[in-house]
């Protein structure tokens, strides 16, 4: 099975901060990786697909870029919206594996 | 806009089985991977696993033996079924449509209690 792993698990950042976020498969996984966010108390929602392409609406602040097993997820210039934690899913296989998650703060 | 609702008890007891629905409108059930996916409160969403409109599945090694799921394409619903379940299955249950890149549409999840 593939496993995801996330760094850091936390990160605390000012308004304005680029931040980034890394996720590492434990097999190559081509480009077939998705980042959802996930605010307090919310449902977690699609912010990028194949590893680069932004889905619908989703901020340009966003931005995703990897492939094999090294990903990262960016935040050029974090917003207060942003606090949420962050997951990576890979969809490489018939199954579906999530990253333990990086939960984004603003200091 | 498609939308997923899920529905179902919000209590199971041990060793009984967990049976949640999830009805899909906006779209049709008959294209995509409808996916059940958990999360237990404070911590990250696992994967149940999928049903396709055809039937076929592909459930988490970790849950496999005790998941099943269907599918009702005239209902444009899909279910899932937790057998033995333990408080170890307390979990927030979110049912979504994954398009192949990953899920689009989401439910706004069921809180599953295990208790006696």
């Amino acid at each position: 099975d593939i496993q995801m792993t996330q760094s850091p698990s936390s990160l605390s950042a000012s308004v304005g901060d680029r931040v980034t976020i890394t996720c590492r498969a434990s097999q190559g996984i081509h480009h077939f990786l998705a980042w959802y966010q996930q605010k307090p108390g919310r449902v977690p929602k699609l912010l990028i697909y194949a590893a680069s392409t932004l889905h619908s609406g989703v901020p340009s602040r966003f931005s995703g870029s990897g492939s094999g097993t090294d990903f990262t997820l960016i935040i050029s210039s974090l917003q207060p919206d942003d606090v949420a934690t962050y997951y990576c899913q890979t969809y490489n296989s018939v199954l579906r594996t999530f990253g333990q998650g990086t939960k984004v703060e603003v200091k | 806009q498609m939308q997923l609702q899920e529905s179902g008890p919000g209590l199971a007891k041990p060793s009984e089985t967990l049976s949640l629905t999830c009805t899909v409108s906006g779209g049709s059930v008959s294209s995509s991977y409808w996916t059940w996916i958990r999360q237990p409160p404070g911590k990250g969403p696992e994967w149940i696993g999928y049903i396709f409109y055809n039937g076929a599945t592909n459930f988490n090694p970790s849950l496999k033996s005790r998941v099943s799921m269907s599918i009702d394409t005239s209902k444009n619903q899909f279910s899932l079924n937790v057998s033995s379940v333990t408080a170890a299955d307390t979990a927030f249950y979110y049912c979504a449509r994954d398009w192949g890149a990953g899920c689009d549409h989401w439910g706004q999840g069921i809180l599953v209690t295990v208790s006696s």
